[in-house]
Formats: structure tokens, sequence, C-alpha cells
């Protein structure tokens, strides 16, 4: 089973910061099948990327992701006040489908 | 619009089973993967898992493999999750999800979840 590690586990930014996300894979994930969620309280979880880099569908472009192998980076360019949240990433290149364990970005 | 309603969750006793079913709408549902995952209290995600949009193919997370069933009737458009001996740690807020269009293996749009609470 491939583990993803996220970090920071929570990240104190203000309204207009820049947001960086990290996912570290104990192992390479095949085709960088790669996916990140956002989760507000009492809501389900809200695909944002997919194949490390492809915005889902109506997804505002201050959104994006990178990476490759086991190393993937989801940025937030300018914070607005929405996307203070739970972030997770998702890996679905193996038949054992795995989550990160979150990054909270709060309001500092 | 997609819509994904879950049912079927409640408190259950450890051992006992319960069976949790997911209504789809406003998507052809039979061309799409179809995922369950799960969150615990105040906890992550874990995914528990997928059937492929003929229902020919199911894989299963490592912790509920052989307590665990996932099914679907297509022309009903319901997705099911069939849990026996459950044990107190199964308690959770469960999700159903679509596939998305490029991959079925990426949960796309989510239901609301339902709570199932183990205990005696």
């Amino acid at each position: 089973e491939i583990v993803l590690t996220q970090s920071p586990g929570t990240l104190s930014l203000s309204p207009g910061e820049r947001a960086t996300l990290s996912c570290r894979a104990s192992q390479s994930v095949s085709s960088n099948y790669l996916a990140w969620y956002q989760q507000k309280p009492g809501q389900a979880p809200r695909l944002l990327i997919y194949g490390a880099s492809s915005r889902a569908t109506g997804i505002p472009d201050r959104f994006s992701g990178s990476g490759s192998g086991t190393d993937f980076t989801l940025t937030i360019s300018r914070l607005e006040p929405e996307d203070f949240a739970v972030y997770y990433c998702q890996q679905y290149g193996s038949l054992s489908w795995t989550f990160g364990q979150g990054t909270k970005v709060e309001i500092k | 619009q997609v819509q994904l309603v879950e049912s079927g969750g409640g408190v259950v006793q450890p051992g006992r089973s319960l069976r949790l079913s997911c209504a789809a709408s406003g998507f052809t549902f039979s061309n799409y993967g179809m995922h369950w995952v799960r969150q615990t209290p105040g906890k992550g995600l874990e995914w528990v898992a997928v059937i492929w949009p003929d229902g020919s193919t199911q894989y299963y997370a490592e912790f509920v493999k052989g307590r665990f069933s996932i099914s679907r009737d297509n022309s009903k458009n319901t997705l099911y999750l069939q849990m026996n001996s459950l044990r107190a740690e199964d308690t959770a807020v469960y999700y159903c999800a679509s596939g998305h269009p490029s991959h079925s293996g990426i949960p796309n749009y989510w239901g609301q979840g339902t709570l199932v609470t183990v205990s005696s």
C-alpha cells in the first residue's frame, strides 16, 4: 500500500497569501495518478485536481497542482476567504487507493 | 445535476451486519465506476471499495476484505455496500462517490454521507 504523508499538518495564513501544500508518497505513484480534494466542515470532499495537475470542472485557476513520482504540491496562489479548509491528497495509481492525512489551512 | 444520496446508516452492534445504499441521478450511472469512502469522526478519509461500471470488477481496502462487499444495480441507478462482522473501528461517515470521466479511480462527485455507529 502506498502511504501518503502531507505536510504541514496546519498552515496558518492570511487572505491574499500564497499556500503551498506538500504530499509525499512512500513509493512512486504510477502515471502521476494523484488527486487533491478540499473539505469544509460538515461537507463532503470536493475534487480540485487530478492527474497531479489537471483542474477539475469549475475549479478556479488560483488552484494548481504539480509534481511527479513521489513528491506532489498543491498551490493556492492567493487565498480567498472560502479557501480555508482541509485539503487531502489521494493516489489512484495502485489497486488500493489511499488518502493522505490532510493539511488544514486556517486563518492567521 | 449529479446527485448521490446515501441511506441505510444507523447504530448497530459489533458483529452484526448493515447494508448501505446510494441512489444516483443526474448522470448515466452505468457508465461510471463508483466508490465508497469513509471518514471517522474528527479524522481523515479512508478509501473503502470501488466497483467498475459494469460491476465485473471490485477492489477493496485491506481492512474490509472478506467483510464488506460492494455491488451495484444499474437498472435502479443504485450502489450498495454490504457490511458484515462490523467492528467498533468501522464507525464512520460513509460516502459514495462517482468516478471521474477520465479515470474511474478518481472519486469525483460525492454524496453527503451516512453515519454508521458500531456500538453495543
